[in-house]
């Protein structure tokens, strides 16, 4: 079955750190991959999402995230965290070319130390 | 331009209650969606609709009804709401399909007891 993975439930890093949030997804061809976040009590905002090309995809607020077919990843990352980044991160996939639905991660919530 | 508006904020409902929730979008989407947000985990597709009059079921469409009748609003309806219907709901829109960024409204926290 399609699937996508978050193993992090929590992550808490130091303002100013560097950032990788984890995201594995269990599909038979690639899917069509998205990072969103949300703030607490907001709905959810895209950061950034892949299709093909380039493997290295650039994001809004300073993200990006790399594809690797071969570990099925797509990991967020940022080299420098900010305390307005505190929120929760969702990984989604769906399969190209067809009208499957979007398929959510459990998230993982980040907090950033001061 | 307000993007994806839902209405209530909150609500709590009895059990066998039923109640519809708002959703309006005025970016003229033609793709609007609903999800359902339960504590840990990430969101699932309750029902989605590429234009009006047209809806189809998506991955938890059970004890729920949507509606399609202009562009701009897709409400949901719960006809009979139970306990396990109690989460968090977000409405989204999309110009095209399902690749598409979507945009997501800011939620309606619903509790039924």
């Amino acid at each position: 079955a399609q699937s996508v993975t978050q193993p992090d439930i929590h992550i808490t890093v130091s303002e100013g750190a560097s950032l990788e949030l984890r995201c594995n997804y269990s599909y038979g061809a690639t899917p069509y991959l998205f990072w969103y976040v949300q703030s607490p009590g907001q709905g959810l905002q895209l950061l950034l999402k892949y299709f093909s090309g380039d493997t290295l995809v650039q994001g809004i607020k300073g993200f990006e995230a790399e594809f690797k077919r071969s570990q099925s990843s797509f990991n967020l990352r940022k080299p420098s965290v900010h305390w307005s980044d505190a929120a929760e991160y969702f990984c989604a996939a769906r399969a190209g070319g067809s009208q499957g639905n979007l398929i959510f991660g459990k998230g993982t919530k980040l907090s950033v130390k001061p | 331009n307000a993007g994806v508006t839902q209405t209530p904020k909150f609500r709590i409902l009895k059990i066998g209650q039923s109640m519809t929730l708002q959703c309006a979008q005025d970016m003229n989407h033609n793709y609007m969606y609903w999800y359902r947000q339960d504590p840990g985990m990430g969101l699932k597709l309750i029902y989605y609709s590429v234009g009006a009059g047209i809806t189809d079921k998506g991955e938890v469409p059970n004890g729920y009804n949507v509606s399609r009748s202009t562009t701009e609003d897709f409400p949901l309806r719960l006809e009979l709401a139970a306990p396990s219907q109690t989460s968090v709901y977000f409405c989204a829109s999309s110009t095209q399909g399902l690749s598409d960024t979507q945009y997501f409204g800011p939620g309606t926290r619903l509790t039924v007891l």
